[in-house]
């Protein structure tokens, strides 16, 4: 079993609309995390730190459910420039190693 | 241009031969580290370095690899007697070291190595 898991999608959806995705973490020892945004042949960038709080930024939300050991991105009004793979990341102390998911392909039609 | 940059950015080689590839971080950041990703992957961790010493290195970093930052800037990654399963995009990022708050890390463009 991988540590972190994502659904590799894709995800089709149509402009305007509302699209969540989630992922999950086996050790329960994580204590950062990240949604990371990849576009095609292009290197990661951060798109939101995750906090226990849960977070937003604009049209993004992010979650975290320590009990559950999962986080969630949620892209309200999703725009074409939206299209990307998605890539939740874990730490484990900030002096480790982080562990990306293998992405989740989201695709925005008009 | 600041950011990370990465050298070559394409590299194609033959079977056998040795590959080195370089990555100049963001100046003032002092943890830069090494990822290998594949077609509908993620990356995946190779090792890091916290200015010039090498704290962590991933079991998929085979004898054959090497990564070096003798100055605790640049890095460099050598591949010996490549192989067809080394065929990978080859990621650098960098950090800040910070004792709170987020260690975002900044990557580099990749450089592309497809083994003949």
């Amino acid at each position: 079993r991988k540590e972190v898991e994502q659904d590799p999608g894709p995800f089709n959806v149509p402009e305007g609309a509302t699209v969540a995705f989630n992922c999950t973490y086996s050790n329960s020892a994580s204590q950062s995390f990240f949604w990371y945004r990849q576009d095609c042949r292009k290197e990661p960038k951060l798109l939101m730190s995750v906090y226990s709080s849960g977070n937003e930024d604009g049209r993004f939300t992010a979650q975290l459910n320590r009990a559950s050991q999962y986080i969630s991105l949620l892209i309200r009004d999703s725009k074409l420039s939206d299209s990307a793979t998605y890539l939740c990341v874990v730490t484990r102390s900030s002096a480790s190693k982080i562990i990306f998911g293998s992405g989740t392909r989201l695709s925005i039609r008009p | 241009d600041t950011g990370v940059s990465q050298d070559p950015r394409h590299k194609i080689t033959k079977r056998g031969q040795n590959v080195t590839f370089r990555c100049d971080p963001i100046s003032e950041h002092n943890r830069l580290y090494w990822y290998r990703q594949t077609l509908g992957q993620g990356p995946e961790f190779l090792t890091y370095f916290q200015n010039e010493a090498q704290l962590e290195k991933s079991r998929l970093l085979s004898d054959r690899f090497s990564a070096e930052r003798p100055k605790g800037s640049f890095s460099t990654l050598e591949i010996q007697r490549t192989e067809q399963g080394d065929s990978a995009m080859y990621l650098c990022a960098s950090s800040l070291a910070r004792t709170s708050g987020s260690n975002e890390q900044f990557f580099g463009p990749g450089t592309r190595l497809t083994v003949l």
